[in-house]
């Protein structure tokens, strides 16, 4: 058990399909992200939240529409993907503060066809 | 340029002989790293922490080495064991955002134990 949970684990979309990440932390943490893990790819972050604020976005591209209803909750909304899009996408969340290590979920194996 | 990188090695070692996991940084602002761990199947796992103003961290049967002046951390797990065979991550915190954390990762390091 990690503290952050994702659902759901794995995930087949069509390219025209619209479909919903979630993930829920059970840490009391203030900042959540989603992050992209690729093959033979480092981790690429792609969106930051802060007290339910977004703070960053890595030049993500609009396909990709995150929503942050909570400091507990974080979405992922996905439309008219592209098979380049396949990966797994890790949620993770921290205290928010520098020198804060982040925590993840197991992800979400997402396949798009 | 901002990278933290990992020469995607496999590193094999015997049941309870010692590892040790490299990782070169270039950002020299940066003043916290992390290891973590990812088995098959499951996010990354936090391992152990060190801040720039130490240069050694230990924890249960792991620990960690900075080495400022080179730029490189180091990952020392003692008589490793199967379950610690996975994928080895180390990352970096560039501090470029005032609240959450913009950790870049290197590549990883698979590390295989050999029964």
């Amino acid at each position: 058990e990690t503290g952050v949970t994702q659902t759901p684990r794995h995930l087949v979309m069509g390219m025209t399909n619209k479909k919903s990440l979630k993930c829920e932390q059970h840490l009391g943490h203030n900042a959540m992200y989603w992050y992209k893990q690729s093959a033979k790819k480092p981790l690429e972050l792609m969106f930051v939240y802060s007290l339910e604020e977004r703070v960053e976005n890595n030049s993500v591209p609009s396909r990709f529409s995150p929503e942050c209803p909570n400091s507990s909750h974080l979405f992922l909304h996905l439309h008219t993907l592209q098979p380049e899009d396949s990966a797994l996408y890790l949620c993770a969340s921290s205290r928010g503060h520098n020198n804060s290590p982040l925590h993840f979920g197991n992800g979400t194996r997402l396949t798009v066809t | 340029g901002e990278s933290v990188g990992l020469h995607l090695p496999t590193l094999s070692v015997q049941e309870g002989d010692n590892s040790i996991i490299n990782c070169a940084y270039s950002n020299s602002a940066s003043d916290y790293f992390i290891w973590y761990k990812q088995e098959s199947g499951k996010g990354p796992q936090f391992i152990i922490d060190i801040r720039s103003n130490m240069d050694k961290r230990q924890g249960q049967r792991v620990t960690v080495l900075l080495n400022k002046t080179v730029k490189h951390l180091s990952l020392q797990i003692a008589a490793t064991q199967p379950g610690d065979s996975a994928v080895y991550f180390c990352a970096e915190d560039s501090r470029l955002m005032e609240y959450g954390n913009k950790l870049v990762f290197g590549a990883g390091t698979i590390l295989r134990v050999k029964s």
